[in-house]
């Protein structure tokens, strides 16, 4: 059973491009959080879907950040015109059960740099 | 003011002592996770907690409810066991994460 997998793992984007972050989750899993990791910062939470539906995304900001986790495919957080400030880990995590019930499994996780 | 705290924020041993990494939280919860990154960045959940104890290995996880309150401790710590700590608690559909604790163990 693979675990939850994130490309790409790096990512380089100019300034006012856009970045496609993918996450597929464990097998089985229809539930998934993403995250983001400033550097020499902690883990934010950013959103949590489900297949075709977003539960919360409180943690987004509120322009040029998008996510999706369509019923085929894998879920992709979209981030458009992107910026310096962007540059950060950003995990995803999947996992059986709803809300915060459910262990969560994480993605290596992809490094985007904006130069 | 975060919503969950640790303590200490890093944190030297040498091989073989006892750790013991501290997380207070403020929200009600519907369950607490201890986390462990590697430097490399990799992130692997180590417990989900939501009442009482548990014991993996040399790890173990102990949560009060009442007073909001968990540890996680390592016996017999070893250098392979240097990494972040990372305590989360989950309120709902929100999410919480304490800033990390940073682990040394020297051989």
């Amino acid at each position: 059973n693979a675990g939850v997998m994130q490309n790409p793992r790096h990512l380089v984007r100019r300034r006012g491009q856009e970045a496609r972050l993918r996450c597929s989750p464990m097998k089985g899993h229809s539930h998934v959080y993403w995250y983001r990791q400033l550097p020499e910062e902690g883990l934010k939470f950013m959103v949590y879907l489900q297949k075709e539906n977003i539960i919360d995304e409180s943690g987004m900001p509120k322009e040029r950040f998008s996510a999706e986790f369509p019923k085929e495919g894998p879920s992709i957080l979209r981030i458009q015109q992107v910026v310096r400030g962007d540059s950060a880990a950003y995990f995803c995590a999947s996992s059986l059960k709803t809300g915060g019930t459910g262990e969560q499994y994480f993605g290596p996780g992809t490094r985007l740099t904006v130069t | 003011k975060n919503e969950v705290e640790q303590s200490p924020q890093n944190l030297t041993a040498q091989e073989g002592e006892f750790i013991t990494i501290n997380c207070s939280y403020s929200v009600g919860i519907s369950a607490l996770h201890w986390l462990q990154q590697h430097p490399g960045g990799g992130i692997v959940s180590l417990f989900m907690l939501s009442s009482g104890k548990k014991k993996h290995g040399r790890l173990i996880a102990t949560i009060n409810i009442q007073e909001k309150h968990s540890s996680l401790h390592i016996t017999a710590s070893h250098p392979r066991d240097s990494a972040v700590y990372i305590c989360a608690v989950t309120a709902g559909n929100q999410f919480y994460f304490g800033t990390g604790t940073s682990l040394t163990v020297i051989p």
